[in-house]
């Protein structure tokens, strides 16, 4: 099974901060990385797939990139709404697995 | 407006059977690959079972923790995508959700959940 580990687990940031959350692949994964974020409650909801590409709808402060086996998740201007833990996951193979998350706090 | 809908969640016995529905509106079921995840509230995402359009042959994936157990199956004609659940384990308590595969097994939307309890 190829593993996700993602870091931070936690941040702690203000409105307008830029936010950089890391995802690596114990082996590689080529660019079939996909993003998600999740608020309580609530369904996780696709963010970016294929590593970079912004799904409809979705703000373009989100942006990702990376291949291989790293990648980032970034958030150029935390807005208000943003407030939430974010999940990678891995698409190349299954089983399909997770990042572990990564909460997004008000500082 | 796509939309996924699952029900079937409920509080059953461990060795007991349970069957989750997944009712997709707003789009052509039958085109699409799907998915079932699950998640312990407050904890990380575990993917369950996929099962590939008519195109892809219909052929399913299982998780290593639900193989022999677990079993996806869809109906095009009904636009239901089904997991059936035997031999529940109460490490399979979680909110269950269903999921449509947008571009090689990366999904979205995502239903809003079904939970199942599995207690004594």
């Amino acid at each position: 099974d190829i593993q996700m580990t993602q870091s931070p687990s936690s941040v702690s940031a203000s409105v307008g901060d830029r936010v950089t959350i890391t995802c690596r692949a114990n082996q590689g994964i080529d660019t079939w990385l996909a993003w998600f974020q999740q608020k309580p409650g609530k369904a996780p909801k696709l963010l970016i797939y294929t590593a970079s590409t912004l799904h409809s709808g979705v703000p373009s402060r989100f942006s990702g990139s990376g291949s291989g086996t790293d990648f980032t998740l970034t958030i150029s201007s935390l807005q208000p709404e943003d407030f939430a833990t974010y999940f990678c996951q891995q698409a190349k193979s299954f089983p399909l697995t997770f990042g572990g998350g990564t909460k997004v706090e008000i500082k | 407006e796509v939309q996924l809908v699952e029900s079937g969640g409920d509080l059953v016995q461990p060795g007991r059977s349970l069957t989750l529905s997944c009712t997709a509106s707003g789009f052509t079921f039958g085109d699409y690959s799907m998915s079932w995840f699950r998640q312990v509230p407050g904890k990380g995402l575990e993917w369950v079972a996929f099962v590939r359009s008519k195109a892809y042959g219909g052929t399913i994936e299982n998780a290593a923790s639900v193989k022999g157990r677990f079993t996806i199956s869809r109906d095009d004609s009904k636009s239901i995508a089904y997991l059936q659940m035997n031999s529940l384990k109460t490490e399979d308590t979680a909110l269950y959700y269903c999921a449509r595969s947008i571009s090689h097994h990366q999904c979205d939307p995502w239903g809003q959940g079904t939970l199942v309890t599995v207690s004594s």
